[in-house]
């Protein structure tokens, strides 16, 4: 079955720390990922993602993510947590269905960070 | 620049009433549509998908259904909301292709009592 893992419901680091937010993927294929973040009470915002190429994607807010095939992970990082990136994370793989894709999205991570 | 719109932004409805949610996209043609719920402000479920007008698929059995009636118009409705209806929807928009990325509206929070 194809599936996204995010294995923390809650990272916590200190403004200024580097940070990481998890995610593991189980696809057939080449898998195309994505992360998105969502602020309380609204909608998702794009992020970032690896369709082919680099295996480090640069994105929106000064993230990046690391594509490991061997390792089946698709890590979102960025080098200087900032108070303001406090909010809710999600990573997705694209699967194909007829003739479009869908997004499987894992559970979500709670990103805090602390002044 | 492509917007995407849903209304409206809360809904308090009691059980057993009618709903109807509405989005819309703005400056693109054809989109892919999808409704997402997120129950508890955690994972997303897709509940339906359409890649054009009147075309819509749905992904798991439930309360709910979907219409396109025109290509950047997508509703949800239910003729009887059950309790368990209550949450965050989510409508998304992507340009068809192999790789397209999924662009999400602000969200209705529905709470059913």
């Amino acid at each position: 079955a194809q599936s996204v893992a995010q294995p923390e419901d809650q990272v916590n680091v200190a403004e200024g720390n580097p940070l990481t937010v998890k995610c593991t993927y189980s696809v057939s294929g080449n898998p195309y990922l994505f992360w998105y973040v969502q602020y309380p009470n609204r909608g998702l915002q794009f992020l970032l993602k690896y369709i082919t190429g680099d295996n480090l994607v640069k994105g929106s807010y000064g993230f990046e993510a690391e594509f490991n095939k061997s390792q089946t992970s698709f890590h979102l990082k960025k080098p200087s947590a900032l108070v303001s990136d406090s909010a809710l994370y999600f990573c997705a793989v694209r699967v194909r269905s007829g003739n479009t894709g869908k997004l499987i999205f894992g559970q979500g991570t709670t990103l805090q960070v602390k002044p | 620049s492509q917007t995407i719109h849903q209304w409206p932004a809360t809904l308090v409805q009691p059980v057993g009433s009618p709903l109807s949610l509405e989005c819309t996209v703005e400056g693109t043609s054809n989109p892919n549509l999808y409704w997402y719920r997120q129950a508890a402000g955690r994972g997303l479920q897709l509940l339906f998908y359409s890649v054009g007008i009147g075309q819509i698929s749905s992904e798991v059995p439930q309360n709910l259904s979907a219409s396109r009636p025109q290509d950047r118009q997508f509703i949800l409705s239910s003729k009887k909301l059950l309790l368990s209806d209550s949450g965050f929807y989510l409508c998304a928009w992507s340009v068809r292709g192999h790789a397209e990325t999924q662009y999400f509206g602000p969200g209705t929070r529905l709470l059913v009592l």
